[in-house]
């Protein structure tokens, strides 16, 4: 199957700082990638569509300002968590879907654990 | 709103056995779906899919089912083996967009 890698798997940060997470389909063109957030032991929600070449779409009650999302090319987009807090520590998973393909999969990314002391 | 849902948070079961998995959905727009698998520290792994137009598909010891009547999906998993042991979650999607999932089960798999 298709490939979505995701980097950093890890990251600690300070609070008030940021850190971007990136998100790249390997062999296939994404025009559609999508970021989600997953606390432990809950399922995955999703926090923003994110676009080639547009604004993302974020989902009621995601901060746009603080969750800054960038897909400058049908193969990579990238998720900045702004002054980060311990509250935005989580799992968070990008997903692609593969252009021209109606009705297919997402294929995910290996996840990023952020915690933020 | 509408969204996907899972009947039972945890499934125990003995290894060889047959396992179910279900989820109820509500949106009866929805027209695609599918099954992730979960380990933990990892990204949602697909398992298998099926369309609106389908009630039933099988794969490698998978088979999904789904009831449009009453809004219903299963996957069935065949002799069941350690492997199979995490986090199961069914997602759906209308008209090819975003995917909602589910609460998510999680399966252990007794030796």
């Amino acid at each position: 199957g298709a490939v979505v890698s995701q980097h950093p798997s890890r990251v600690i940060c300070k609070s008030g700082t940021s850190v971007k997470i990136e998100c790249r389909s390997l062999d296939f063109q994404a025009t559609t990638m999508f970021w989600y957030r997953q606390f432990p032991k809950q399922s995955l929600m999703l926090m923003a569509t994110s676009n080639e070449g547009s604004k993302a779409t974020y989902e009621q009650g995601v901060e746009k300002d603080k969750f800054l999302i960038n897909h400058a090319s049908l193969t990579l987009s990238t998720l900045t968590v702004t002054s980060a807090h311990p509250e935005d520590s989580s799992f968070y998973i990008c997903s692609a879907r593969s252009t021209g393909r109606l009705n297919t999969e997402a294929f995910f990314g290996q996840g990023t654990r952020l915690t933020v002391v | 709103g509408e969204s996907v849902g899972l009947h039972l948070p945890t499934l125990s079961v003995q290894e060889g056995d047959n396992s179910i998995i279900n989820c109820a959905y509500s949106n009866s727009a929805s027209d695609y779906f599918i099954w992730y698998k979960q380990e933990s520290g990892k990204g949602p792994q697909f398992i298998i899919d099926i369309r609106s137009n389908m009630d039933k598909r099988q794969g490698q010891r998978v088979t999904v089912l789904l009831n449009k009547t009453v809004k219903h999906l299963s996957l069935q998993i065949a002799a069941t083996q350690p492997g199979d042991s995490a986090v199961y979650f069914c997602a759906e999607t209308a008209n090819d967009y975003k995917l909602s999932f589910g609460a998510g089960t999680t399966v252990t798999v007794r030796a």
